[in-house]
């Protein structure tokens, strides 16, 4: 089971900041956030990752809470193309053999005009 | 720099036949992961590969599912007999040689349809 809970459905209007939230409460001290979203009918597209510090990329920025039980993906200035499903997932990255994803449902945004 | 290549993009089976679906690596990648999506489920983990051996296949049906990675040439997931319940899309991914913590560069998928 996916070690992470998700709103399954969130709007946005098209030029805001989209921020897209996640739980992780059970998260260990050595796994890190990702981010991943799936454009309709599209491969998952890898966003973003991070262990504790806030992290910003030409993507998205990743803001991670002091205790590491939830984290919020935020995209600055939301496109219509950012309509997606956004999947939150935990993991130790190169844990030896254990290299698999575990993915829940992720939260579906829409971005309306 | 291609990307990680699917094909085929779509694949249609009548019941009973067999499918075979490629999976390229980015260059300079040699670990393989397969997952699966069945319709309005998320993916599903099915097996990981390095070049000519199965690392983790915790994830593969115990019949009729194989995969395997060559040392040359495409890593391949065979469905012997599919039925059905095997329609659903395909996703590899892959990822380089030395650690790394980046996120894993997936393809666009096989979308296999059972008839």
């Amino acid at each position: 089971d996916a070690k992470t809970t998700q709103p399954p459905s969130m709007d946005c209007a098209e030029g805001r900041a989209a921020n897209l939230p996640c739980n992780h409460s059970t998260i260990s001290g050595n796994e890190y956030v990702y981010w991943y979203r799936q454009i309709h009918s599209q491969g998952p597209q890898y966003i973003i990752h991070g262990l504790k510090n806030n992290e910003t990329n030409e993507m998205a920025s990743l803001i991670i809470t002091e205790d590491r039980k939830s984290s919020t993906l935020i995209l600055p200035h939301a496109t219509l193309r950012d309509t997606a499903v956004y999947y939150c997932i935990v993991r130790v990255p190169n844990a030896g053999n254990n290299r698999k994803l575990i993915w829940g449902l992720g939260t579906s945004l829409a971005v309306n005009p | 720099n291609a990307g990680v290549m699917q094909n085929p993009r779509h694949l249609v089976r009548r019941r009973g036949q067999e499918a075979r679906l490629r999976c390229s690596p980015m260059k300079g990648h040699s670990h393989v992961y397969w997952y699966r999506q069945l319709p309005e489920e998320g993916l599903k983990f099915m097996v990981y590969l390095q070049k000519e051996n199965i690392i983790d296949e915790s994830g593969m049906p115990k019949e009729r599912f194989s995969a395997e990675f060559p040392k040359e040439g495409p890593s391949i997931l065979r469905i012997q007999q599919v039925v059905r319940g095997d329609s659903a899309a395909y996703f590899c991914a892959s990822s380089p040689v030395a650690s790394s913590r980046s996120g894993y560069t997936f393809g666009s998928g096989t979308r296999l349809t059972v008839v």
